[in-house]
C-alpha cells in the first residue's frame, strides 16, 4: 500500500518549457488535490477533483492545467513554466466522508 | 473566499514547556479545522482536527480549542519533546462537497530545545 505517489521528485526547467507532474493513489479515494508550498505562504490549493470526471479551480490556478485520468490518477501540467512557479508541489487525496488529506512526498520544481 | 491567519510564524521552547499556536479564519461558514505537522523534508500529516460543533478536543499531549464566535482556534502542545520540532499548519474548510478543499495558514516553525 503505497498511498499517494508523485513523480518526479525533483525537476529543473527553463522558462517556457512544459512539464507534467504525475500523481497516483491506491486508497480508492474519490477526491484528489494539487497544492503548492512556498516559504511563509503555507499550502495553497491549485486545482482539485472532487470525484472522477470533475475538476475545479482552487486558489492559485493560473498557469496550470489538470487532468483526472481515472479514479487513481490526477496530473498537473505547466504549459509554459515561469520562475514564479518554482515551488514544492504536493498531491493529496481524501476518501468519501473522510476529511483527512493524505499527501504525497512532494515534487520540488525549479524554473530558471 | 476563506482567509486563515496563523501566529506566530516561529516559536522556540524548552523541552517540557507548553507551546500554543493560534489561527483566525474569516468565513463564518467554515466548519472543519484540522492541524497538520510537517517534519523537515517530509509530507504534511494530520495530527488533530475539530469540527464546529465541538469547543475542545484532546489527544494525549495535543489539544485544539475552537471559538466560533471569535472565529479563532488554537493548538496546544504540552510537555514538548524534541521530536515535536516541525512546521505546524492550521487549516479551515467550509466545503460541503469535498472536505479536503482546505485553506491553510502560513505555518509555524516550532523548535523544541533539549
Amino acid at each position: 500500500n503505497a498511498g499517494v505517489t508523485q513523480t518526479p521528485k525533483f525537476q529543473v526547467l527553463k522558462t517556457g518549457q512544459s512539464m507534467t507532474l504525475q500523481c497516483a493513489q491506491d486508497m480508492n479515494h474519490n477526491s484528489m488535490y494539487w497544492y503548492r508550498q512556498d516559504p511563509g505562504m503555507g499550502l495553497r490549493l491549485i486545482y482539485y477533483s472532487a470525484s472522477e470526471g470533475t475538476t475545479d479551480k482552487g486558489e492559485v490556478p493560473n498557469g496550470y492545467n489538470v487532468s483526472r485520468l481515472n479514479k487513481r490518477e490526477f496530473s498537473l501540467r505547466l504549459e509554459s513554466a515561469a520562475p514564479s512557479q518554482t515551488s514544492v508541489y504536493f498531491c493529496a487525496s481524501s476518501g468519501q466522508g473522510n476529511r483527512e488529506l493524505f499527501f504525497g512526498e512532494g515534487s520540488r520544481l525549479t524554473v530558471l | 473566499g476563506e482567509n486563515v491567519e496563523q501566529h506566530p510564524s516561529t516559536l522556540s521552547v524548552q523541552e517540557g514547556d507548553s507551546a500554543v499556536i493560534k489561527c483566525t479564519y474569516s468565513d463564518s461558514a467554515s466548519n472543519y479545522f484540522p492541524w497538520y505537522k510537517q517534519e523537515l523534508g517530509k509530507r504534511p500529516q494530520l495530527i488533530i482536527d475539530i469540527r464546529s460543533n465541538v469547543g475542545e478536543k484532546k489527544d494525549q499531549r495535543i489539544a485544539v480549542t475552537l471559538n466560533k464566535t471569535a472565529k479563532h482556534f488554537s493548538l496546544h502542545i504540552t510537555e514538548t519533546q524534541p521530536e515535536d520540532s516541525a512546521v505546524y499548519f492550521c487549516a479551515a474548510s467550509s466545503s460541503g462537497t469535498s472536505y479536503g478543499k482546505l485553506t491553510f495558514g502560513q505555518g509555524t516553525i516550532l523548535t523544541v530545545h533539549p
